[in-house]
C-alpha cells in the first residue's frame, strides 16, 4: 500500500524558512515523480512544484519560483521542500503527491501538513 | 493567463445523473491536456478518479466516468450517492516545465 506521510509544518514568522518533509513507502520511490500540491484555507488546490525521478529536473509554480525549492534524497525514500521568505500567502495545508509524468496526474496523496505564516 | 473553469457548485438527486465539466477561459479542452479529476471531502485528502481524459483510478467504481464533452473534459456520476458529496477538481496539463493548472473546484450536493 502506497503511504505518503508529510512533516514539518508549523507557525512562522513572514520572512522566515522552513522545511517540510514527505516519507514515502509502498513503492519503488526512486522510479517516480512527486510533487507538492496546497491548499489554503476554505480554498481550491494549487500545484506547487514537482521533481523527476532522478532529481534532475525541478518545475515551479510561478507563484513560489525563487523562494521554495524541491529536493529528494531516493536513499531515504524522502521527498522535500525548503520554503524560504515565507509570505502570509503561503498558509495552506501542503500536501505530498506522487506524480505520473507519462500521464500527468497526482496517482496518490499524504494526508497534508499545514504552514501558517503569521506574526 | 489561461483559467481553468469549473461549475462553483451543482446538485444532484440520490441515484441521478451529474456531469461536471473543466474548461479554459480561452480555447477548448481535447485530450492533449491530459484531464484529471479528483474528489476532495471536508477534512480529507484529495483522491484521485480519473486521469487521462477517461481511466478510472485504481479502486473507483464505474459510476465515475471521464470524457471531453464538446470543448471541455467532464466528470459523470452516475447513480449518485450521499457519499459523493464532496468537493470536485479537474487539472489540466498545460506545457511542459509544469505540472498543471487546477480549475476552481465544484461543490457537489446530493439531495
Amino acid at each position: 500500500e502506497v503511504q505518503l506521510l508529510e512533516s514539518g509544518g508549523g507557525l512562522v514568522q513572514p520572512g522566515g524558512s522552513l522545511r517540510l518533509s514527505c516519507a514515502a513507502s509502498g513503492f519503488t520511490f526512486s522510479s517516480y515523480a512527486m510533487s507538492w500540491v496546497r491548499q489554503a484555507p476554505g480554498k481550491g488546490l494549487e500545484w506547487v512544484s514537482t521533481i523527476v525521478d532522478s532529481g534532475g529536473r525541478t518545475f515551479y509554480a510561478d507563484s513560489v519560483k525563487g523562494r521554495f525549492t524541491i529536493s529528494r534524497d531516493n536513499s531515504k525514500n524522502t521527498l522535500y521542500l525548503q520554503m524560504n521568505s515565507l509570505r502570509a500567502e503561503d498558509t495552506a495545508l501542503y500536501y505530498c503527491a506522487k506524480r505520473v509524468i507519462i500521464t500527468e496526474y497526482f496517482d496518490c496523496w499524504g494526508q497534508g501538513t499545514l504552514v501558517t505564516v503569521s506574526s | 493567463q489561461t483559467v481553468v473553469t469549473q461549475e462553483p457548485s451543482f446538485s444532484v438527486s440520490p441515484g441521478g445523473t451529474v456531469t461536471l465539466t473543466c474548461g479554459l477561459s480561452s480555447g477548448s479542452v481535447s485530450t492533449n491536456y491530459y484531464p484529471s479529476w479528483y474528489q476532495q471531502t471536508p477534512g480529507q485528502a484529495p483522491r484521485t478518479l480519473i486521469y487521462n481524459t477517461n481511466i478510472r483510478s485504481s479502486g473507483v467504481p464505474d459510476r465515475f466516468s471521464g470524457s471531453i464533452l464538446g470543448n471541455k473534459a467532464a466528470l459523470t456520476i452516475t447513480g449518485a450517492q450521499a457519499d459523493d458529496e464532496s468537493d470536485y477538481y479537474c487539472v489540466l496539463y498545460m506545457r511542459s516545465g509544469t505540472s498543471g493548472v487546477f480549475g476552481g473546484g465544484t461543490k457537489l450536493t446530493v439531495l
